[in-house]
C-alpha cells in the first residue's frame, strides 16, 4: 500500500517549458488535491477534484491546469513555466470525512 | 471557512508537554478541528481530529472547549524528533472538496524542541 506517489521528486526547468506532475493515490479515494508551499506561505490550495472527471479551482489556480481521467490519478500540468511557479507543490487526497493523505512533494525549480 | 489563528512558533525542551492554542472564533455547527503535522521536506500529516470536548491517540491529545472556539493540542513529554510545523484547520470534514469543504492551511506554529 503506496499511499500517495507523486512523481517527479525533483525537477528543473527553463522559462517557458511545459510540465505535468503525477499524483497517483492507492487508496480508492474520491477526492484529490494540488497544493503548493512557498516559505513562509503555508500550504495554498491550486486546483481540486471531487470524483473522476471532476476538477475545481482552488485559491492560486492561475497558471495551472489539471485532469482527472481516473480516479487514483490527478494530473497538474504547468503550459509554460514562470520563475514565480518555483515552489514545493504537494498532493493529497481523502475519502470523505477523514484526513487528507499527503504524498512527499514535488520540488520544481523554474530559471 | 472559518479562519484560524494559532501562534507562528514555540519553543519547549525535551520530555515537556506542549500546548498549542487555535482560535476559530467564526467556526460553524459542522465543522470539525483537525490538526497535521508537517517535517521538513515531507508533507503534512494528519495527527488529530475532534468536533468537542476531548480527544486522544496515541500522538497526541485535543481539547475543545464547549463554545469551539478555540482548540488545543496537546503533546505529552514531547522529544528532539517533534520539532515541526503544526497546522490547525476547521472545515466540514464531512464535504471535503465541495465548496464549503476545502481545508484552508495557514502558516502553522512552528515547534522547536530543545535537548
Amino acid at each position: 500500500n503506496a499511499g500517495v506517489t507523486q512523481t517527479p521528486k525533483f525537477r528543473v526547468l527553463k522559462t517557458g517549458q511545459s510540465m505535468t506532475l503525477l499524483c497517483a493515490q492507492d487508496m480508492n479515494h474520491e477526492y484529490m488535491y494540488w497544493y503548493r508551499q512557498d516559505p513562509g506561505m503555508g500550504l495554498r490550495l491550486i486546483h481540486y477534484s471531487v470524483g473522476e472527471g471532476t476538477t475545481a479551482k482552488g485559491e492560486v489556480p492561475d497558471g495551472y491546469n489539471v485532469s482527472r481521467l481516473k480516479k487514483q490519478n490527478f494530473l497538474l500540468g504547468l503550459e509554460s513555466a514562470a520563475p514565480s511557479q518555483t515552489s514545493v507543490y504537494f498532493c493529497a487526497s481523502t475519502p470523505p470525512g477523514v484526513g487528507y493523505t499527503f504524498g512527499s512533494g514535488t520540488r520544481l525549480t523554474v530559471v | 471557512l472559518a479562519k484560524t489563528t494559532q501562534p507562528i512558533s514555540m519553543d519547549s525542551y525535551e520530555g515537556q508537554e506542549v500546548n498549542i492554542t487555535c482560535s476559530h472564533n467564526n467556526i460553524a455547527t459542522n465543522d470539525y478541528i483537525t490538526w497535521y503535522q508537517q517535517f521538513p521536506s515531507q508533507g503534512p500529516r494528519f495527527i488529530i481530529q475532534g468536533y468537542k470536548t476531548k480527544v486522544t491517540n496515541e500522538v497526541a491529545s485535543l481539547f475543545i472547549p464547549a463554545d469551539r472556539k478555540s482548540s488545543t493540542l496537546s503533546l505529552p513529554r514531547v522529544s528532539l524528533s517533534d520539532t515541526a510545523v503544526y497546522y490547525c484547520l476547521v472545515g466540514d470534514s464531512l464535504n471535503y472538496g465541495g465548496s464549503q469543504g476545502n481545508l484552508i492551511f495557514g502558516k502553522g506554529t512552528k515547534l522547536s524542541v530543545k535537548p
